[in-house]
């Protein structure tokens, strides 16, 4: 059972279009995290997220690419224009502290036609 | 900044051998290390970490890695697999002080009847 559920599992988008994946972590945790691995290659950080505001993020996570919390319970990433390089497994984490040992959700397959 | 090595991307092995999967990391820093293991269509799964205190850390399902500071690897080792063990295991690190994960491209262990 994960304690970070993702949803959807597999989104199919077209070029272009917007994406919003979530992640709903089932404990009361602060840190949240969003990595991708894109098909062969390494898992690769993109985000990080503390008291609603980004603390860092890597240089993938261009202007193409969002993150908020709207209502408190929901972590989101928005890509604002696929483009078919953003095919890849995006998995959200979360972490109870700074530095304790992150938590993955199952991960959502995005497929940009 | 970080790195992580791992020296075999597919390891074989038969039920019930010994098996140890290799990863070695560059760092400027004091690491916290940690290895991951993803089923098939699943996602990261914490298998153990090391973050201070004894070198030889036991982890889930039987694994355990030993932190070599000189050697700068943290090798991830089961005396007896099964084919359940079956999946790609991620070596990654972080900045003691810091929040984000750096992975290695995994190593896919085959467990052979």
């Amino acid at each position: 059972e994960p304690e970070v559920t993702q949803t959807p599992s597999h989104q199919v988008t077209q070029m272009g279009q917007e994406v919003i994946l979530r992640c709903v972590p089932i404990s009361n945790h602060l840190y949240f995290y969003w990595y991708r691995q894109i098909l062969g290659q390494k898992v690769e950080f993109l985000v990080s997220f503390y008291n609603n505001e980004i603390s860092e993020k890597s240089e993938i996570f261009d202007d193409q690419f969002s993150v908020e919390r709207p209502d408190g319970s929901n972590f989101t990433l928005k890509i604002r224009s696929t483009k078919l390089e953003d095919s890849a497994m995006y998995f959200c984490a979360r972490g109870k502290s700074y530095n304790s040992p992150l938590h993955f959700g199952n991960g959502t397959r995005l497929t940009v036609t | 900044a970080q790195s992580v090595t791992q020296l075999d991307s597919q390891v074989p092995v038969f039920e019930e051998a010994p098996v140890e999967l290799r990863c070695n990391y560059s760092s400027s820093v004091s690491v916290y290390l940690f290895w991951y293991v993803q089923y098939p269509n699943q996602g990261l799964q914490l298998l153990l970490k090391y973050l201070s205190g004894s070198t030889l850390v036991k982890g889930i399902n039987g694994f355990e890695a030993e932190f070599n500071k000189s050697q700068t690897s943290f090798h991830l080792r089961k005396p007896s697999v099964h084919i359940s063990d079956t999946a790609e295991y991620f070596c990654a690190v972080s900045e003691e002080y810091g929040n984000k994960l750096v992975f290695g491209a995994g190593t896919i262990l085959r467990v052979k009847s």
